[in-house]
């Protein structure tokens, strides 16, 4: 399967441990992003990369939110000192593009289901 | 603010019936606007792009139309199948940045 793979599918936590996601993206796709989905809604922008600059952080990504993509392929996701309200799908998606505007597809992930108890 | 809001917000139809979903958006500047089938559990799954130039396209029985003026879309589902059961969300991309809006879905259930 050549898709976006996400690691792991799901992950249930404690409140106030610190969990990582990781994400592989199509190989050639030089853009890679994350959103979170919560329950009965649409997802939202946490924030993108091209390449493995971070060139776009939403409001949503507070402090304990950090990502990177150290090398331009995969990604990881990393929450610290989880909350409940952390719970939801932590989507990834990646595209290949340049410039902005375009019509480049985004191909997504499967998520990972993030539950703090 | 930049809103995306779909109509209406669940939808049951028997199968082989026709349906359509309908989205409002508040985005600008406007890039292109984007319906994506999501099933439940998954991520979401493209079915179609559209510039401010282009009134109407299809995707096998799938037709979304776009009115920019009236900033209005919406997705034409023909003959619909069980498999046709999912969320569909409207997205549009702002232009000038990678940023997409999403809206919360319409939930779609086909019964035999």
């Amino acid at each position: 399967d050549t898709g976006v793979s996400q690691n792991p599918r799901h992950k249930i936590t404690k409140r106030g441990q610190n969990v990582t996601f990781r994400c592989d993206p199509i190989s050639e796709h030089n853009r890679l992003y994350w959103y979170r989905q919560t329950l009965g809604q649409g997802p939202e922008f946490l924030t993108y990369f091209q390449n493995e600059a971070q060139l776009e952080k939403s409001r949503l990504l507070s402090d304990r939110f950090s990502a990177e993509r150290p090398k331009g392929s995969f990604s990881t996701l990393e929450i610290q000192r989880t909350e409940q309200g952390d719970s939801a799908m932590y989507l990834c998606a990646s595209s290949f593009g340049e410039g902005t505007g375009g019509f480049y597809e985004q191909y997504f992930g499967p998520g990972t289901r993030l539950t703090v108890t | 603010k930049n809103q995306v809001e779909q109509s209406p917000q669940s939808l049951i139809i028997l199968e082989g019936k026709n349906c359509t979903l309908q989205c409002n958006y508040t985005v600008s500047p406007f890039s292109n606007l984007r319906w994506y089938k999501q099933d439940t559990g998954r991520g979401p799954v493209s079915l179609t792009i559209m510039t401010f130039s282009e009134n109407t396209k299809s995707n096998g029985r799938y037709t979304a139309t776009l009115d920019a003026d009236t900033k209005q879309s919406s997705l034409h589902i023909t003959a619909s199948q069980l498999s046709d059961s999912a969320s569909y969300i409207c997205v549009v991309l702002n232009f000038g940045n990678e940023k997409l809006t999403f809206g919360t879905g319409t939930r779609l259930t086909i019964i035999p």
